[in-house]
């Protein structure tokens, strides 16, 4: 089936440093992406969602200039976290959707990527 | 109000009874509707889907959706300590195209089973 992966899987960096995370759809197009931010014990919110070869939208509350997203082909998109603080450690996932057979769509997460800011 | 509710808990549950887990949203347009397992530390994972009014069944678990009265449910039977983790309910308002565009999350209802 469909494999979304992301790069990487954790990371550790000081507070003021920028941290970039990719998220790929290995065997599937996705014209569209979605990132998600999961605080410790609480649910997944929405933060943008990331169309190819154009703007990404933000949800109400995320700053766009803190919250770079690149959608620069139909298998990748990367979200540049910009001068990262202690509160934006958490825990960061994507999602893309595909047609699957019979004509159902099939959403696929990805592992998620956990960061932390010293 | 928020917009995705799941009944609190944690619940916990014997080895073997039935998990019962509800959510209520509050967007009538809502199309779509997911059910999905967490596990501490991991992404989500899509254990159901329903679009239609009724019961869906898929081995030990089974989607009830009402959308009169804006309840989804999930029964899980035989409940087994594998099945211990966070359940995530989600709803969405477009059914079609490639993608089901945003997907708005409850809270999520911790179940443990225990042995």
């Amino acid at each position: 089936g469909a494999v979304v992966s992301q790069h990487p899987s954790w990371v550790i960096c000081k507070s003021g440093t920028s941290v970039k995370i990719e998220c790929r759809s290995l065997d599937f197009q996705a014209t569209t992406m979605f990132w998600y931010r999961q605080f410790p014990k609480q649910s997944l919110m929405l933060m943008a969602t990331s169309n190819e070869g154009s703007k990404a939208t933000y949800e109400q509350g995320v700053e766009k200039d803190k919250f770079l997203i690149n959608h620069a082909s139909l298998t990748l998109s990367t979200l540049t976290v910009t001068s990262a603080h202690p509160e934006d450690s958490s825990f960061y996932i994507c999602r893309a959707d595909n047609r699957g057979y019979f004509g159902r769509n099939e959403q696929f997460f990805g592992p998620g990527t956990r960061l932390t800011v010293l | 109000q928020k917009e995705v509710e799941q009944n609190s808990g944690p619940l916990s549950v014997p080895e073997g009874a039935i998990a019962s887990l509800n959510c209520t949203y509050s967007d009538r347009g809502s199309q779509s509707f997911f059910w999905y397992r967490q596990y501490s530390g991991k992404s989500p994972e899509l254990i159901m889907f329903i679009y239609s009014n009724g019961d869906k069944e898929d081995g030990r678990f089974t989607a009830q959706l009402n959308k009169a009265s804006q309840y989804v449910s999930l029964l899980i039977r035989d409940s087994q300590p594998s099945d211990s983790a966070t359940y995530l309910c989600a709803v969405a308002g477009y059914a079609g195209g490639t993608s089901y565009g945003k997907l708005t999350f409850g809270q999520g209802t911790i179940l443990t089973v225990h042995p």
